[in-house]
């Protein structure tokens, strides 16, 4: 089935180490986000591309940046985790173009522990 | 800025019995709605739709009333099942945007 995938499922990485989490889509959205999701709280936008336009939240901070080499992949990159990075973070796309409502497609995440 | 609340963190529901989930929302140039359901260890995953240009929608199971003048949405889970238990979101969008808002969540427990 088509789908959103995220990889790893789940990833451990050590305070101020460079970590990068992976998100594929065979949808051909064009739109790909990046959300955070702590526990017991809503899903926060970090960031999202249309096409290849990227888009920051204001509120996002400069640790997080993200890539999108091609349609299909999407990355996030968590420069120097801090212990307040730990959390689920999820990867969704959608379709956009012309006047259309859509929803948004959801991967399961990839929590990230910080040690 | 504007965003998308709900007023019950938590409920609780006898099995068979019906759900009602609200959410209110503030931006009144939100026109597209929607209900995410999210299990444990899960990404939230797509219940249901309504555009602004409705007042009720139906799926299976589940049913979507859009209240435009008090601004609030609510979702009505019918014969509630333990697989039912789950956090639940809404979300809003604006004019085909590419934002969506979450609201804070109502987790739905089901008792036996």
């Amino acid at each position: 089935d088509a789908m959103v995938i995220q990889n790893p499922r789940y990833q451990v990485t050590q305070f101020g180490k460079p970590v990068t989490l992976s998100c594929s889509q065979t949808l051909n959205h064009n739109v790909m986000y990046w959300y955070q999701q702590k526990s017991s709280q809503a899903p926060k936008l970090l960031f999202h591309y249309y096409d290849k336009d990227f888009n920051n939240e204001a509120d996002t901070p400069d640790n997080f940046q993200s890539r999108r080499p091609n349609t299909s992949f999407c990355f996030l990159d968590i420069r120097s985790p801090g212990l307040g990075d730990a959390a689920m973070y999820l990867c969704a796309t959608s379709p956009r173009g012309g006047n259309s409502n859509q929803p948004q497609h959801f991967g399961d995440g990839t929590r990230l522990s910080i040690l | 800025g504007e965003s998308v609340g709900l007023h019950l963190p938590t409920l609780s529901v006898q099995e068979g019995d019906n759900s009602i989930i609200n959410c209110a929302y503030s931006n009144s140039a939100s026109d597209y709605f929607i209900w995410y359901k999210q299990e444990s260890g899960k990404g939230p995953q797509f219940i249901i739709d309504i555009r602004s240009n409705m007042d009720k929608r139906q799926g299976q199971r589940v049913t979507v009333l859009l209240n435009k003048t008090v601004k609030h949405l609510s979702l009505q889970i019918a014969a509630t099942q333990p697989g039912d238990s789950a956090v639940y979101f809404c979300a809003e969008n604006i004019c085909y945007g590419q934002n969506f808002v979450f609201g804070p969540g109502t987790r739905l427990s089901v008792l036996p």
